[in-house]
C-alpha cells in the first residue's frame, strides 16, 4: 500500500486477554518500529526489526509483550495476560533505511487498545 | 540512557503569534528531526536536520540544529489553527531511538 496500515484501528478487550496488532509497513522498507503512546504522553519505543539482523528489543515494558516480523515484511505486537496499564494507542513506523542515513519514519495511524 | 528534554511542555497562543521550542541532548548527534502529530493521526515529518549549524525552513517552519549537536530549535511563524497538534523532536543512533516528551500547542482565534 501507499502508507504504513495498521490493523485493529481500535481494540477494546477484558484484562487478562492476549491481543495482536498488526503492522503493515510500506513496501520495500527495510526498518519497522513499535512505539507506544498513552493517553497525552510522548511516544515510548517498543522494538525495532531492521532486515534479517536481530531485533532491538530493549523498549519492551515486561516479557508479556513480543512482536515478530515475518518475511520481512509484516509484523505482529503480541501482548498476553494485557493490564489496564496496556491501554495505549500502538503506532507502527517504517523506514527505508535504518535512521543513520535518514532518520525519516513513516508512521501509520495507529491501534487504540483499551482494557477493561 | 539517553534524555531527550522538550519545551516547553505545552503553548497556548493566539492566532498569529510566532512560536518557538526547543529539545535538548545529554549526548551529541548527527540528526534531528521534527515531527507533528495531529489528533487521531500518527506523527508525521516536518523538517529534518543533519549537519551542525544547518538552519532550514518548510513554509512558516524553522529549524536549526544546534552547534553543540546536543540541541534543536524549532520556530513557527505567524501561527494558524492548523498548526495545533503535538510537536516532537527526534534523534537517535541506530541502537537508541528517541521522541522528545512532546510539545502540546493550542492556536485560539
Amino acid at each position: 500500500g501507499a502508507g504504513v496500515s495498521q490493523s485493529p484501528s481500535n481494540k477494546v478487550t477484558e484484562k487478562g486477554k492476549d491481543v495482536e496488532l498488526r503492522c503493515d509497513p510500506i513496501s520495500g522498507h527495510t526498518a519497522l518500529y513499535w512505539y507506544r503512546q498513552s493517553l497525552g504522553q510522548g511516544l515510548e519505543f517498543l522494538i525495532y526489526f531492521q532486515g534479517n539482523s536481530a531485533p532491538d528489543k530493549s523498549g519492551l515494558p515486561s516479557d508479556r509483550f513480543s512482536a515478530e516480523r515475518t518475511g520481512g515484511s509484516v509484523s505482529t505486537l503480541t501482548i498476553q495476560r494485557t493490564q489496564q496499564e496496556d491501554s495505549a494507542v500502538y503506532l507502527c513506523a517504517s523506514s527505508l533505511a535504518l535512521l543513520a542515513n535518514t532518520g525519516e519514519l513513516f508512521f501509520g495511524e495507529g491501534s487504540r487498545l483499551t482494557v477493561l | 540512557g539517553q534524555q531527550l528534554n522538550q519545551s516547553p511542555q505545552s503553548m497556548f497562543i493566539q492566532e498569529g503569534e510566532d512560536v518557538s521550542m526547543n529539545c535538548t541532548s545529554s549526548s551529541i548527534f548527527n540528526t534531528w528531526l521534527w515531527y507533528k502529530q495531529e489528533p487521531g493521526e500518527g506523527p508525521v515529518l516536518l523538517i529534518a536536520l543533519y549537519k551542525a549549524g544547518e538552519l532550514t525552513s518548510n513554509g512558516r517552519l524553522t529549524a536549526q540544529f544546534g552547534i553543540t549537536r546536543k540541541d534543536s530549535f524549532l520556530n513557527i511563524s505567524a501561527s494558524i489553527p492548523s498548526d495545533v497538534g503535538i510537536y516532537f523532536c527526534w534523534t537517535g543512533t541506530a541502537s537508541k531511538l528517541t521522541f522528545g516528551t512532546g510539545t502540546r500547542l493550542q492556536v485560539t482565534l
